[in-house]
């Protein structure tokens, strides 16, 4: 079945580590997006890529960093930069309409990153 | 820029009731407006959506949603709640001329169907 996979589930972390969260989608769609999730303020967007080899900060891009060598594969790198890094991370994807972007997103489970 | 308010944190209902989940937006253009629900440390699932056509829009669950462009709300009802209904609903807006960052979200409104 087609769809979006995101791994690690759970993912613990020392402050001052870099830890990178995977996601990978075999839906053949152009987009990926990155959101981070914390109680109270819903989906904020932190990087999107509609092309390969392209990316674009969102609201909130400090701390983090992405990859888009390939069309399936959108990885997230959590840096040390990063000061409030416990929060639950989405992926999603989705396709591109003709000179619009208004397509469903479809999302991955999630990776819940804690910082002990 | 676009905007979505859900103006509830919480929701609660009995079981067999009607329930509605309330959502307003602002945007540039018409309109792209969809309902997701998560379940704890779960990914969003797609509810439904309206583009076009007629204002009350059927998903899954036995969900739906009436687009009002007056009072440009788009408030997610479902007839008789279940139990399993509870769960945290997030609505999301596109204006039609589109924008590379996608959907803007709500903050989300938890849903509890009490038994």
């Amino acid at each position: 079945d087609g769809g979006i996979t995101q791994s690690p589930k759970y993912l613990f972390r020392k402050e001052g580590q870099n830890v990178t969260l995977s996601c990978e989608q075999n839906l053949n769609h152009d987009a990926m997006y990155w959101y981070r999730q914390d109680p109270g303020q819903g989906l904020r967007l932190i990087y999107y890529s509609q092309i390969v080899n392209d990316f674009q900060k969102g609201d909130i891009a400090e701390g983090y960093s992405v990859s888009r060598e390939k069309k399936e594969s959108f990885p997230l790198t959590v840096t040390s930069a990063q000061k409030n890094p416990t929060a639950f991370y989405l992926c999603a994807s989705n396709t591109l309409g003709p000179g619009a972007n208004t397509g469903e997103l479809f999302f991955g489970e999630g990776s819940r990153l804690t910082v002990l | 820029a676009q905007s979505v308010a859900q103006p509830e944190d919480q929701v609660n209902v009995a079981e067999g009731n009607p329930l509605t989940v309330k959502c307003t937006y602002s945007v540039s253009g018409n309109p792209y407006l969809f309902w997701y629900v998560q379940y704890p440390n779960r990914g969003l699932q797609f509810l439904l959506k309206y583009i076009t056509g007629d204002n009350l829009v059927k998903g899954s669950y036995g969900f739906e949603a009436e687009f009002n462009k007056s009072q440009t709300s788009f408030h997610l009802k479902k007839p008789s709640a279940l139990v399993s209904d509870s769960a945290l609903y997030f609505c999301a807006v596109i204006g039609s001329g589109g924008g590379a960052d996608g959907l803007t979200f709500g903050k989300g409104t938890h849903l509890i169907i009490q038994p």
